[in-house]
């Protein structure tokens, strides 16, 4: 197994900017999963891609938005940066979710 | 909706002795449970999940918890603590109808002290 991996693993943007995180996520993993974790708090589910289409999504606005790769792979989009918007991003895939998720190590985004 | 609680943001203790770290949550239908454990600048490694069948379950590095329905609990427990133990513990749950996303609770800081 080659485990979630995410890049990049910090990022500082500028409020108003757009920012693009990346996940690779393991082999034959059909779901994936983003979250946000701001500081001192637990996770936030952004959304939730199963076979490249979306089909869960948090109580994020629309500036938030992702992808799904036939190779596995995952974006997160964030348009028009706020400075709420720094916290953790974490990226998590599963071969099904009752079988637990794989979290990476996550992107720091830190906006000012 | 569902729900996590995490009873405790932060429980100290002394290495090697035991320690519980309190999860209660909320849902209408059935559930799927975790521990996940973070530590400092990194993501998060899942300890056990409770899934069905029984409901004592046990996990990685000495690590077991308990599914209790009727008190919609699932404690944490490790008999003896290290100081590598020292972290972030999230209790989770997610749901056939919730879409399986995870559920997280706030938190609890285990801090163990040599």
């Amino acid at each position: 197994e080659t485990g979630v991996t995410q890049s990049p693993t910090h990022l500082i943007k500028t409020r108003g900017q757009q920012v693009t995180l990346r996940c690779s996520s393991q082999s034959g993993h059909n779901t994936v999963s983003w979250y946000q974790q701001a500081l001192g708090q637990g996770p936030q589910f952004i959304f939730q891609y199963y076979r490249e289409e979306e089909n869960g999504r948090g109580n994020f606005p629309p500036r938030f938005s992702g992808l799904q790769f036939p190779n596995y792979s995952s974006e997160l989009n964030v348009n028009a940066l706020e400075l709420d918007d720094s916290a953790l991003y974490l990226c998590a895939s599963s071969v099904g979710a009752n079988y637990g998720y794989t979290f990476g190590s996550g992107t720091r985004l830190t906006v000012v | 909706a569902q729900s996590v609680t995490q009873l405790d943001s932060q429980v100290p203790v002394f290495e090697e002795a035991p320690v519980e770290l309190r999860c209660n949550y909320s849902s209408s239908v059935s559930v799927y449970l975790f521990w996940y454990v973070q530590y400092p600048n990194q993501g998060l490694q899942l300890l056990l999940k409770y899934l069905s069948g029984s409901t004592l379950v046990k996990g990685i590095n000495g690590f077991e918890a308990e599914f209790n329905k009727s008190q919609t609990s699932f404690h944490l427990r490790k008999p003896s603590v290290h100081i590598s133990d020292t972290a972030e513990y999230f209790c989770a749950v997610s749901s056939n109808n919730a879409g399986n996303m995870l559920t997280f609770g706030g938190g609890t800081r285990l801090m163990v002290k040599p």
